[in-house]
This record gives C-alpha cells, structure tokens and sequence, in this order.
C-alpha cells in the first residue's frame, strides 16, 4: 500500500517571503500522480499543483512551484512571494496512475498547517 | 462551469440514527469519490463510483454506503450512527476517474450526538 507522509506539522512564513513544505510517499509504482491541495479554514480543497510522476520537468503554477525527486520518492512545494491568502492547511497526496478503479484513489498525508505572518 | 456542490453542509444527527449526504459533480464529470476527514485519522478514502457503478471501496464498515444516479449525481449513506462518525464528509469529482485530477465540494460537517 502506498503511504504519504508529510513531517512539518505546522510552518511559518512572513509576506512575501519563500517556504518549502515537504512530502515524502512510498509506493512500488512506476505511473502514479501527485498533487498538492490546500485546505483554507473555510474547508473546501482546492487543488494547488499536480506532477505526473513519467514528467521530469517539475510542475509550476504561478508562485507555486514542486521540486519532485523521484528516486528519493521526495515531492516538496515551494511557495514564493507569500501572501496572507496563502495561509491554510496543505495536503500532499498520491495517486495510482493506472486505469482501473483503484487508481481512483487518492491517499493524503497528514497535512502542514501554514502561517503567513506580517 | 459550477463547481462541486454538497447538501447540506451541516447536520447534526443522534446515536443509531441514518443519514444521507448528497453531492453534484461539475457538468461533465462521471466520477464521483467520497472522503471522511476526521482529526485523529485525517483524509480516508471512503468509495468511488463511476457510471453508477462503485469502482472502488475504502476500508470502511458496511454501514456507509453509497450509489450514483443516472445524472452521475451522487448520495452516501450510514446507517446507525456512531459518535466516531462525527466528520468531514467531501465529495470529489473528476472526468473518468484513473488519472484525471479530482475537484472537491465544500463538504458536509456531521455531528453525531
């Protein structure tokens, strides 16, 4: 079974500043995906960035950005330019590439708590 | 294009109780996924249904329970609820499932009493 784990429960950052949240997964795997999610206090999960894991290139989206290692089996975010929008609760999750129903699965870690301070 | 939708987003429900969730994917979507959020055990993949079909379970009693309709809208449901069910319900839609990237709905908090 493949396992997801994030080891910062909680990080912090001031405006406008960089942080990097990691992720760690285990899986046997060759074809899988990974995404990022953000979870603000009002609950709904929003999608940050997604990386699939036959892609060498690392995926970006604006000030989001992934550093995906795949021997190392490492799949951080990089924030830049941190805003206070950007505080929240982020999921790092992994996902089976395949085709049949288990790939629909997604497996989520435990979660980094975001402070973005002034 | 609306987003995912869930009703309700509260409910708040006694022991041995029944209650059914429901959620809209976005127009298109044929995948629906279901997930229960909880402090102590964070995000747990509950089921997923595709065309009406379940595809996929979690590792859940059989008192959740789930279907899909022909619109591809989705309800779950438990029966005789435990306080241990007190959660987060999300819903998550996608395509076809496999490899394409779920979108999820604000959620349904559930108390249970």
């Amino acid at each position: 079974a493949q396992t997801v784990t994030q080891s910062q429960p909680e990080m912090s950052v001031q405006e406008a500043e960089t942080v990097t949240l990691s992720c760690t997964y285990d899986t046997s795997e060759s074809d899988y995906y990974l995404f990022w999610y953000k979870q603000p206090p009002s609950r709904q999960m929003i999608l940050v960035i997604r990386q699939e894991a036959y892609k060498q290139q690392n995926a970006t989206e604006n000030r989001f950005s992934v550093n995906f290692q795949k021997a190392a089996k490492s799949f951080s975010l990089k924030i830049s330019d941190s805003q206070l929008g950007d505080a929240a609760m982020y999921f790092c999750a992994y996902r089976s590439g395949g085709i049949t129903g288990t790939a629909s699965k997604l497996t989520f870690g435990t979660g980094t708590r975001l402070q973005v301070t002034l | 294009k609306a987003g995912v939708t869930q009703t309700p987003r509260y409910l708040i429900k006694t022991r041995g109780q029944q209650v059914t969730l429901s959620c809209s994917p976005i127009s298109g979507h044929r995948s629906v996924s279901w997930y229960q959020q909880t402090p102590g055990q964070g995000l747990q993949f509950l089921f997923e249904y595709f065309s009406e079909t379940q595809r996929n379970k979690g590792n859940f009693p059989g008192r959740f329970s789930g279907r899909q309709f022909s619109n591809s809208r989705s309800e779950m449901n438990v029966s005789t609820l435990e306080l241990g069910d007190s959660a987060l319900y999300l819903c998550a839609s996608s395509l076809r499932g496999a490899a394409d990237t779920q979108y999820f709905g604000p959620g349904t908090r559930l108390t249970v009493l």
